[in-house]
C-alpha cells in the first residue's frame, strides 16, 4: 500500500555538522509538510509545499534550516550547521490538494535526529 | 487565527469502559476537523475527519467523534476501550481554504487491563 517514506530513520551527529533528511511523498500527492516533534513543544509545522512550491516556511529557523522539493517525488530538509537544540523527531506528511482543504495528511515514520 | 486545545494531557480508562478524548477549536468559518493517533516510535495515523453533514463521524478501529458547533468541540469517543488503544491522540483543525493544519498538543491515552 502507498505510504510516505523518510530516510534516514535515525541520525546521530555532532554539533556543527550538516544534516539532510529526505522524504518521498505518496505518488500523486501534491502537498508536502515538514513537522518537528519534541516533548516540550509538541508538533510544530516547519514548512509546507504545494506543487513543489513553498507556501509557508514561517515555522522554520531561516538561518540554519532549508527545505526544498527538487522534484515531485523528493522533499528534503537540511540543517546547517546543526545544534543540540535541533534534536527531535522530524516528520514528513503528504496529502492531495486540488482545493480540497478537507483532505487528510499521511505521515511518514519520522527521522529521529540527535545532535551531540 | 486557528487554534486547537486538548484540555487533558493524560486520560486513563479501564479496558472495556467507554473513553472520551476532548478537543476544542477556534477557527474562522466552518472547520475541517481531524483526529490522528500516534503509537510509540511511529508517525501519526489518520483516524477520522469531519467535513460537513452528520455531526457524528465514524472512523478506524471503532472510534467515532462528535462535532458540536455551538461548543466548538470535536471529542473523540469509543464505546469500549482496548489496551491496544493506548497511544498519543492529536486533534487538528484546518480552515476552509486554509493552508495549514493546526494540531493540538496531544492527549496520552492509557487503557488499563
Amino acid at each position: 500500500d502507498a505510504r510516505v517514506t523518510q530516510t534516514p530513520r535515525h541520525k546521530v551527529t555532532e554539533m556543527g555538522q550538516e544534516v539532510t533528511m529526505r522524504c518521498q511523498p505518496i505518488l500523486g500527492h501534491n502537498t508536502v509538510f515538514w513537522y518537528r516533534q519534541t516533548m516540550m513543544q509538541g508538533l510544530e509545522l516547519l514548512a509546507y509545499f504545494r506543487n513543489r512550491a513553498p507556501l509557508d516556511d514561517s515555522g522554520m529557523p531561516k538561518d540554519r534550516f532549508s527545505a526544498e522539493m527538487p522534484d515531485a517525488t523528493l522533499a528534503t530538509l537540511k540543517i546547517q550547521p546543526s545544534e543540540p537544540r535541533d534534536s527531535a523527531v522530524y516528520f514528513c506528511a503528504s496529502g492531495a490538494s486540488g482545493g480540497r482543504a478537507y483532505n487528510e495528511q499521511f505521515f511518514g515514520p519520522g527521522t529521529r535526529l540527535t545532535v551531540l | 487565527a486557528q487554534s486547537v486545545a486538548q484540555p487533558e494531557d493524560q486520560v486513563n480508562v479501564a479496558e472495556g469502559n467507554p473513553l472520551t478524548v476532548k478537543c476544542t477549536y477556534s477557527v474562522s468559518g466552518n472547520p475541517y476537523l481531524f483526529w490522528y493517533v500516534q503509537y510509540p516510535n511511529r508517525g501519526l495515523q489518520f483516524l477520522l475527519k469531519y467535513i460537513t453533514g452528520d455531526n457524528l463521524v465514524k472512523g478506524s478501529y471503532g472510534f467515532e467523534a462528535e462535532f458540536n458547533k455551538s461548543q466548538t468541540s470535536f471529542h473523540l469517543k469509543k464505546p469500549s476501550a482496548l489496551v491496544s488503544d493506548s497511544a498519543l491522540y492529536f486533534c487538528a483543525v484546518r480552515a476552509p481554504y486554509g493552508q495549514n493544519f493546526v494540531f493540538g498538543p496531544g492527549t496520552r491515552l492509557s487503557v488499563l487491563p
